[in-house]
């Protein structure tokens, strides 16, 4: 069991660029997300998934796309990378209720120049 | 939205000291996450625990949900101990875990 498992691990993109970070789940969880956390601060989510098929924003989801055409992936784009993206990603999945455990993959580090 | 405050931003200690880190939330929850985030930035699932008391070895936590408030104990502290603890709370109808600012605890040898 891997649990929640993220790639890439590191990357830096040149502002504009585009790229997609993946995250991928074995635990059969209804439930993933996208937060990002900056430097000296909890983390916020971008966008989530309440199952297969269906995203939903979070509270700073400007600048990225999602999309969860299968259950055990949900994918985390950036269109025109901006500096001011520069962050941690980390992907949590959690399954149904009523527990509503979130559980966190390794996370991403994006540096945008 | 709720707003989350922890306590204290830092703390240092010697190797085997006891701590108490407090969580304080401004609204009902049903979800109360404690992580601990290890200096090579993995966030690491502590404890579930929207009400009552935990215990993990060295560690447990209770959560007092009718005065919105959450300790987590660590007793006999070691030097792997150190890094930033995260209180996360979410409320009914609301997906997101929202974040306090953390602890920042460093054991010294």
């Amino acid at each position: 069991n891997a649990g929640v498992t993220q790639t890439p691990k590191f990357r830096v993109l040149k502002t504009g660029q585009s790229m997609t970070l993946l995250c991928a789940q074995d635990m059969n969880h209804e439930y993933m997300y996208w937060y990002r956390q900056d430097p000296g601060m909890g983390l916020r989510l971008i966008h989530y998934s309440v199952g297969e098929g269906t995203t939903a924003k979070g509270e700073v989801p400007d600048g990225y796309n999602v999309s969860r055409l299968k259950k055990q992936n949900f994918l985390l784009g950036l269109e025109s990378a901006a500096p001011s993206q520069t962050s941690v990603y980390f992907c949590a999945s959690r399954p149904g209720t009523p527990k509503n455990e979130q559980f966190f993959g390794p996370g991403t580090r994006l540096t945008v120049l | 939205g709720i707003q989350v405050e922890q306590s204290p931003p830092d703390l240092i200690l010697q190797e085997g000291a006891n701590s108490t880190l407090r969580c304080n939330f401004s609204d009902s929850v049903n979800n109360l996450q404690w992580f601990h985030q290890n200096p090579w930035g993995q966030l690491i699932n502590l404890f579930y625990i929207p009400s009552g008391t935990k215990q993990n070895g060295r560690l447990s936590a209770t959560t007092v949900a009718t005065e919105r408030y959450s300790l987590l104990y660590i007793s006999s502290s070691q030097t792997t101990d150190s890094g930033v603890y995260f209180c996360a709370v979410s409320n009914f109808g609301n997906e997101k875990l929202t974040f306090g600012t953390g602890t920042r605890l460093t054991i010294i040898p």
